[in-house]
């Protein structure tokens, strides 16, 4: 089993508010990334990080940030929540080196009202 | 052309048939490809990598055509346990680059 824990698993909150969805492991992976994934549809990457103080936007045109300050910890920030961000958040993991398997965490599922 | 394409399915088999999904990709120069299975409503999880010769795990079967861009899983002896969906993972090139995750392959096996 992979070592990477998120928290909330679930998340029910009102259209304006701050969010911080978090993301850690335990197996000291330099790379780190969040997907966005609606039910029944395909991952989209908004985020990745190659390493502390490293950060880049993923394909897919989010209005989250994120902060890379400790290898273990990668939490996504979503500054004024809408019902549009309504969706399920995944956060993965990777080594640096080959071959590049990602391990993902169990996700939160975000609903905003 | 998406960069990794599946069919989407489903593909509802019967227990114990032989089932198998290909998946094609755009960038010749991809260096690693994997098969996650995720389930309803869980995270994606590791089912096995894809080597150049080919590899097995039990009853699945995993193979690589370079010259084709393409990737295949073979599934035996169908379990009902087997029902969900097979995302098909490549890396695209350069190390340093994100894996690109396919659509999906939706399997049911039914009893």
């Amino acid at each position: 089993e992979a070592d990477i824990y998120q928290t909330p698993r679930y998340l029910v909150i009102g259209t304006g508010k701050k969010i911080t969805l978090e993301c850690s492991q335990t197996m000291g992976h330099d790379k780190m990334y969040w997907y966005q994934q609606d039910p029944g549809m395909e991952l989209h990457l908004i985020h990745y990080s190659y390493g502390v103080n490293s950060t880049e936007k993923g394909d897919l045109s989010s209005e989250s940030t994120v902060s890379r300050i400790r290898t273990e910890h990668f939490p996504l920030t979503l500054e004024s929540a809408r019902p549009s961000h309504t969706s399920q958040y995944l956060c993965a993991s990777s080594e640096y080196t080959s071959p590049y398997e990602q391990y993902f965490g169990p996700g939160t599922r975000l609903t905003v009202t | 052309r998406k960069e990794v394409e599946q069919d989407p399915g489903p593909f509802n088999v019967p227990e114990g048939a032989t089932v198998a999904f290909n998946c094609t990709y755009s960038n010749s120069a991809s260096q690693s490809f994997f098969w996650y299975r995720q389930d309803c409503r869980k995270e994606p999880k590791l089912l096995m990598s894809v080597y150049s010769s080919g590899n097995e795990d039990g009853r699945f079967t995993a193979q690589l055509n370079r010259a084709s861009q393409y990737i295949s899983l073979l599934i035996r002896d169908s379990k009902l346990s087997d029902s969900a969906t097979y995302l098909c993972v490549v890396n695209m090139g350069a190390g340093n680059t994100p894996l690109v995750f396919g659509k999906g392959t939706r399997l049911s096996v039914i009893a």
